[in-house]
């Protein structure tokens, strides 16, 4: 079994600032990792992946994730971040291995980016 | 090309009610799955569809029922509603393959008194 833990509930920056979402995952076998975005009363949306290859993950928006097989981590991060940045963002994993690719959440972290 | 459509958006039940959440695809998915969202929770599984035929328990299956229509189509089944139940419900496919990307509905808001 996997399990995804976002180390920050809330993040609140000031707009332009650079951010890092942090995410710790842990499970037996080789994994599939994701960050998704959710805007307010909106469905998810994929900002990226990892499933095999270079360790360093470009997305969507300007963001992008490394992955840290070491220290089990796959963190977002954004140099410089926008006012519309502001939402609520989702770490996931899945078993590469499995037939049906389930995805295990983390409970979120909301990116709150003032003025 | 929609993409993944749910109706109803927002539904407003009594306990005991029944309802079905509709769910479909036109992206030709093989997998379906249905989550709940609860504030501080994130996402959780309820039920999953690998394939046209198959349905599968996920991580939270109690009260709820699912049928696999066709390739398309996933509902899922509240028989007796409970205040318990008030959640967020998405519904998602997955293409099979080298991206293994789940794309998601907009989500149908239920509440349950």
């Amino acid at each position: 079994a996997q399990s995804v833990t976002q180390l920050d509930s809330q993040v609140p920056v000031f707009e332009e600032a650079p951010v890092e979402l942090r995410c710790n995952y842990s499970s037996s076998v080789s994994v599939y990792l994701f960050w998704y975005v959710q805007y307010p009363n909106q469905g998810l949306q994929l900002l990226l992946k990892y499933l095999s290859g270079s360790t360093l993950v470009k997305g969507i928006n300007g963001f992008e994730a490394e992955f840290n097989k070491s220290q089990t981590s796959f963190h977002l991060r954004k140099p410089s971040v926008h006012i519309s940045d502001t939402a609520e963002y989702f770490c996931a994993v899945s078993d590469s291995g499995g037939s049906n690719y389930k995805l295990t959440f983390g409970k979120g972290t909301l990116l709150t980016v003032n003025p | 090309n929609a993409g993944v459509t749910q109706t109803p958006k927002f539904q407003v039940l009594k306990t005991g009610q029944s309802m079905t959440l509709q769910c479909a695809q036109d992206m030709n998915h093989n997998s379906m799955y249905w989550y709940r969202q609860d504030p501080g929770m994130g996402l959780r599984l309820i039920y999953y569809s690998a394939s046209e035929g198959t349905t599968d328990k996920g991580e939270v299956p109690n009260g709820y029922n699912v049928s696999r229509l066709n390739k398309r189509e996933f509902s899922l089944r509240l028989e007796s509603a409970a205040p318990s139940q008030t959640s967020v419900y998405f519904c998602a496919s997955r293409v099979q393959g080298s991206t293994d990307t789940q794309y998601f509905g907009p989500g149908t808001r239920l509440t349950v008194l």
